[in-house]
């Protein structure tokens, strides 16, 4: 099947610089994105990768390795708004599910 | 603010009822999709429209059925609703191609 996997919790303080991975079995994809998504909130887009390699957007950089199935989100300078879920998502090529979003990582940013 | 709306943004009914959810997609955006996200749960996708056209389809029940209309709002509708059909679900716009998908603030549905 389709899947992407994810931590379910991580936690960080203030100012430092957290990793979150996203692991994938999925037989085709277009591209990689990752979303935020605060509590009783809406997700909201941060980063895609369309090929191999690092994103940077300000604070927030994405990677993607196709050949080792692996994708991650790395926040830097972490703030205590920084504090809430992530996601990794593919828009796969075929499949029932098209558009598959992973787990969820949970973020604490510790004062 | 995504730009896209949807509406209630609560409903509360009960098992075996039947409800109808809203959403506008931003302007100038043709794709819309539908998702469902249950407690503490991630995002399942539900359907893709584009431009009035159902494009994708993902674990959608059969009680479950949508349409986008030629102004490309989009309705959702649930039908003999059960408990565990409570939950959040989200519309999303985006132009379709690009990865970004620009998500509403979703309506929170309670079956009792």
């Amino acid at each position: 099947g389709q899947s992407l996997e994810q931590p379910s919790e991580v936690t960080a303080v203030e100012g430092a610089i957290v990793q979150i991975n996203c692991t994938y079995q999925t037989s085709g994809f277009y591209g990689l994105s990752w979303y935020q998504q605060h509590d009783g909130g809406a997700p909201t887009f941060l980063s895609y990768n369309g090929l191999d390699g690092l994103e940077e957007t300000g604070r927030f950089s994405s990677f993607l390795s196709r050949s080792d199935s692996y994708g991650y989100l790395l926040l830097q300078e972490l703030q205590m708004k920084d504090s809430a879920s992530y996601f990794c998502a593919v828009r796969g090529r075929s499949g029932v599910c098209k558009y598959i979003f992973g787990t969820g990582t949970r973020l604490k940013v510790l004062a | 603010d995504s730009g896209v709306t949807q509406t209630p943004k609560h409903l509360i009914t009960a098992t075996g009822q039947r409800v109808t959810l809203r959403c506008s997609p931003r302007s100038g955006d043709l794709s819309v999709y539908w998702y469902q996200q249950s407690l503490d749960q991630g995002l399942q996708f539900l359907i893709q429209y584009y431009n009035g056209e159902e494009r994708a389809k993902g674990n959608i029940l059969e009680r479950f059925s949508a349409q986008q209309f030629p102004d490309l709002h989009s309705e959702l509708n649930l039908s003999s609703l059960e408990l565990g059909d409570s939950a959040l679900y989200f519309c999303a716009s985006s132009v379709e191609g690009p990865a970004t998908q620009y998500f509403g603030p979703g309506t929170r549905l309670l079956v009792l």
